[in-house]
């Protein structure tokens, strides 16, 4: 059982590259999450997913964009990288059900992502 | 804004020591309150979690109690070991319990 397997572990772009980040989970969950993580600064949640088809945006959403074709995978994508995008990144997963609360987040390792 | 501060950290304790690791929250509401713990080079695991107000979550010696009236969920263990050395988070729900938001994190290192 993979749980939450996020693709790259590590990259590194210049400004004004893109690039997508995928997460992939093997266990049905019907939420999932992508947060960043800074020195400093915690945990923020930048979009998450309540369901396939379904986005909304998080605490820190902007320079992001998302999509949630497929239950299973959850991607985050950088149109034009901006140096204040380098960070770690976490995809998180919840067996949510639409209209209760979450109660139990399964995290992938993280992606390293540098942007000169 | 719903938010959650921890204190600042790193905080550095010697193997069977007390822990406290304090949490405050602003929230609309009550919200569940829960404690995420992580590992060098790891995601986020749950640690424990509290559902409604005077509610203790407890696990791997790590106890909680959710506080309504000082608007508190403090982490605490009565004796620590090298191997809870890791950065704690606190959390609560977000978006009426669709997703968690954290705060900062408190690095804890134990040493024997």
């Amino acid at each position: 059982n993979a749980g939450v397997t996020q693709t790259p572990k590590f990259r590194v772009l210049k400004t004004g590259q893109s690039m997508t980040l995928l997460c992939a989970q093997d266990m049905n969950h019907e939420y999932m999450y992508w947060y960043r993580q800074d020195p400093g600064m915690g945990l923020r949640l930048i979009h998450y997913s309540v369901g396939e088809g379904t986005t909304a945006k998080g605490e820190v959403p902007d320079g992001y964009n998302v999509s949630r074709l497929k239950k299973q995978n959850f991607l985050l994508g950088l149109e034009s990288a901006a140096p204040s995008q380098t960070s770690v990144y976490f995809c998180a997963s919840s067996y949510g059900v639409r209209g209760r609360n979450v109660e139990k987040l399964f995290f992938g390792s993280g992606t390293q992502l540098s942007v000169l | 804004g719903d938010s959650v501060t921890q204190m600042e950290g790193p905080v550095t304790l010697s193997e069977e020591a007390f822990l406290t690791i304090n949490c405050t929250y602003t929230a609309t509401g009550y919200p569940s309150l829960f404690w995420y713990v992580q590992y060098p080079g790891e995601g986020l695991q749950l640690l424990l979690k509290a559902t409604k107000a005077d509610d203790k979550g407890s696990n791997k010696g790590f106890e909680a109690t959710y506080r309504k009236e000082t608007t508190s969920f403090h982490l605490e263990k009565g004796s620590v070991q090298v191997s809870d050395s890791a950065v704690y988070f606190c959390a609560l729900e977000y978006q009426a319990g669709t997703a968690l938001i954290f705060g900062k994190g408190t690095t804890l290192s134990v040493s024997s």
